[in-house]
């Protein structure tokens, strides 16, 4: 199993600024997914980040809006650009594991006011 | 985008009872996975049932797969009230490993 850790755990953010959230696996691996889990709802893939290429996005994620970085196989950031209170939500990292099941960081709770 | 469709969206139950919850999905898969979601925390992986699986095991556990019908079902035996939480459906069907998730049911095990 690949242990992550994604910071911060929660943010409380003005609208209009960004933030971005990191994500860092105990292992090397060649994607990692970002999703949103809106409050209520279930997780919507926003994007796939493979190292050394620019990252996939899901219909209606831009990267102007969730540029993310995936600078080495052990580590990559979203960033939520020009927030506003619809962005708020909770955004978690996953990386595959070796029999296909997908481990996920804890989450980063996002409130945007 | 979502793939799959779960029912009930909400199921009480009093401990010692057993949970069913089912899942849908609409295009072909390789796996299906079932994960269990404690409120506002990270998910936390159950199981995986391959596309030429039909059923699996994992403690009190079992899931089912039938292809044909594009369908799944959790089942938690001789529930507890620690199994209260958010499960969730998702499915494999590309080459990415990305997941696409089902809405999630949303279990209560009374004491």
């Amino acid at each position: 199993s690949a242990v992550i850790s994604q910071k911060p755990s929660r943010d409380i953010c003005q609208r209009g600024t960004s933030l971005t959230i990191q994500c860092q696996v105990d292992s090397q691996v060649t994607m990692m997914f970002w999703y949103r889990q809106q409050p209520g709802q279930s997780l919507t893939l926003i994007a796939t980040a493979n190292q050394g290429s620019e990252a996939t996005y899901e219909s209606g994620f831009v990267i102007d809006k969730f540029p993310i970085s995936r600078p080495n196989l052990t580590f990559s950031t979203l960033t939520v650009s020009n927030m506003s209170p619809e962005d708020s939500s909770i955004y978690l990292c996953s990386v595959a594991g070796f029999l296909n099941e997908a481990f996920f960081g804890q989450g980063t709770r996002l409130t945007v006011v | 985008s979502q793939q799959g469709e779960e029912d009930p969206q909400a199921l009480s139950i009093q401990e010692g009872e057993n949970a069913t919850m089912n899942c849908s999905y609409k295009t072909s898969i390789n796996n299906l996975q079932w994960y269990r979601q404690n409120s506002g925390r990270g998910l936390v992986h159950l199981i995986l049932i391959r596309s030429n699986e039909r059923e699996k095991h994992s403690g009190r556990l079992r899931v089912t797969l039938d292809t044909s019908k594009k369908s799944s079902s959790l089942l938690i035996t001789a529930s507890r009230a620690a199994d209260t939480a958010s499960y969730f459906c998702a499915t494999d069907a590309g080459d990415n490993n990305d997941m696409r998730f089902g809405a999630g049911t949303r279990l209560t095990v009374k004491p």
